[in-house]
């Protein structure tokens, strides 16, 4: 099984539409979530950190449930600028502070006129 | 610019070839990291350094060899190029008492012949 796994779709919506993407992890002892986006041959970009109480940034909405290790992020009011690849991403800390990052492979959107 | 930068951007090669990438950060950040996202585009960490020290030495063929000459620097070698190291490898890095968000340089495309 995946440490990180998510639908990688694509999801083909229209302008305007909300979508929700989802994720899972495998390891309980993950401490930090955060979403990543990734436009077509480009680098990674943080878009949000992910909190359990849930968290909002404009359009964006986050939500993690460590009972269930599950993760999601909803976009509201699609924009066409919103099409790119979204990577759900996981912390492990280990001895000395150190954190290393593990990406989900990513779930693809496209919005359409 | 402030910024994490890596040279070269493209790079094509014949099988049993050694090369470099090189990657700079003008971000006073303290760890580096390099990444390797293959076909599939999953995005897998390979090393880390902190403050020139290796931190994280995944799985990875001896025939990657990182080098930190100091902590705004992460060179990668790679010796007798195969044909699956072919992929693009991002370059990041981070402040290890930040919040974990790694900032990613433009990637390098490699293509072994």
């Amino acid at each position: 099984r995946k440490e990180v796994e998510q639908d990688p779709g694509p999801f083909n919506v229209p302008e305007g539409a909300t979508v929700a993407f989802n994720c899972t992890y495998s390891n309980s002892a993950s401490q930090s979530f955060f979403w990543y986006r990734q436009d077509c041959r480009k680098e990674p970009k943080l878009l949000m950190s992910v909190y359990s109480s849930g968290n909002e940034d404009g359009r964006f909405t986050a939500q993690l449930n460590r009972a269930s290790q599950y993760i999601s992020l909803l976009i509201r009011d699609s924009k066409l600028s919103d099409s790119a690849t979204y990577l759900c991403v996981v912390i492990y800390m280990f001895s000395g502070g150190y954190n290393k990052l593990i990406f989900g492979a990513g779930t693809r959107l496209a919005v359409h006129p | 610019d402030t910024a994490v930068s890596q040279t070269p951007k493209y790079l094509v090669t014949q099988m049993g070839n050694d090369k470099s990438i090189k990657c700079e950060q003008n971000l006073g950040h303290d760890t580096m990291y390099w990444y390797k996202q293959d076909s599939k585009k999953f995005l897998k960490i390979m090393f880390s350094y902190n403050n020139k020290e290796l931190i994280i030495n995944e799985t990875v063929p001896n025939r990657f060899s990182p080098k930190s000459p100091d902590k705004a620097h992460l060179n990668l070698h790679i010796n007798s190029l195969e044909l699956g190291d072919s992929a693009v490898y991002f370059c990041a890095s981070s402040l290890l008492t930040s919040n974990h968000e790694q900032f990613f340089g433009p990637g390098t495309r490699l293509t072994v012949l």
